[in-house]
């Protein structure tokens, strides 16, 4: 089984609110990501989780915040976000650390800022 | 940084042609993948090599990681329609980020 999910499918905000983002995985993989991608241009990395510890940053706007509360779960928690910040958001998984093993990727959740 | 050259950029086809796409690269990769992705939808694997010169099959399609790491091919034999998407290379090294190429956008007519 190479599932990962996300919920919810959908998502549509105004600039004030607060949402999360939530993917989980029971393939017993370590390191989990958070990228962000526009219409027709490849997935663009956010961060990266390995062994529960937030490992890599890339110097995402802090109305982007990334929870890891056990193995499994990978929440993004989002806060007065900007209409520019609209695009599919998508979580993957990998066996291992960063660059070790491949990624697995979730479905994606389309977000849209109002 | 690292950067991978994807071609074709589209490709309009019919039904029961061939299909070949490439990535190339400067850097030395250690593993290389290839997805599609279905509008809306998450990147799905499709093959995923791991030894240079290894020829992989997954049904209709065929990948090849090259001798010198730094390039791959993937090949699609007879497609039919829900072979449209996008097709993404990624390659793959130890302590570093995937990279992704910017994709081959299929079109299969009927």
């Amino acid at each position: 089984d190479t599932e990962v999910t996300q919920t919810p499918k959908h998502l549509v905000m105004g600039m004030t609110n607060k949402k999360s983002l939530k993917c989980e995985q029971h393939m017993g993989h370590r390191a989990m990501y958070w990228y962000k991608q526009k219409a027709k241009k490849p997935p663009e990395l956010m961060f990266v989780y390995s062994y529960e510890k937030l490992s890599i940053n890339e110097s995402v706007p802090s109305r982007f915040s990334p929870e890891c509360p056990n193995s499994s779960l990978l929440n993004l928690h989002l806060h007065a976000l900007q209409p520019e910040d609209s695009a599919l958001y998508l979580c993957a998984s990998s066996q291992g650390d960063l660059g070790a093993d491949t990624q697995y990727f979730g479905p994606g959740t389309r977000l849209t800022v109002l | 940084g690292q950067q991978l050259n994807q071609s074709p950029q589209s490709m309009f086809i019919q039904e029961g042609e061939d299909v070949s796409m490439n990535c190339t690269s400067s850097s030395i990769f250690n593993t290389w993948l290839w997805y599609k992705q279905d509008p809306g939808e998450g990147p799905v694997l499709l093959i995923a090599l791991y030894k240079a010169g290894e020829l992989t099959s997954n049904g209709r399609l065929t990948a090849q990681f090259g001798i010198t790491r730094k390039d791959s091919f993937l090949n699609i034999s007879a497609s039919i329609p829900s072979d449209v998407g996008i097709y993404f290379c990624a390659g793959l090294t130890s302590g570093s980020r995937l990279t992704f190429g910017e994709g081959t956008q299929l079109t299969v007519n009927p």
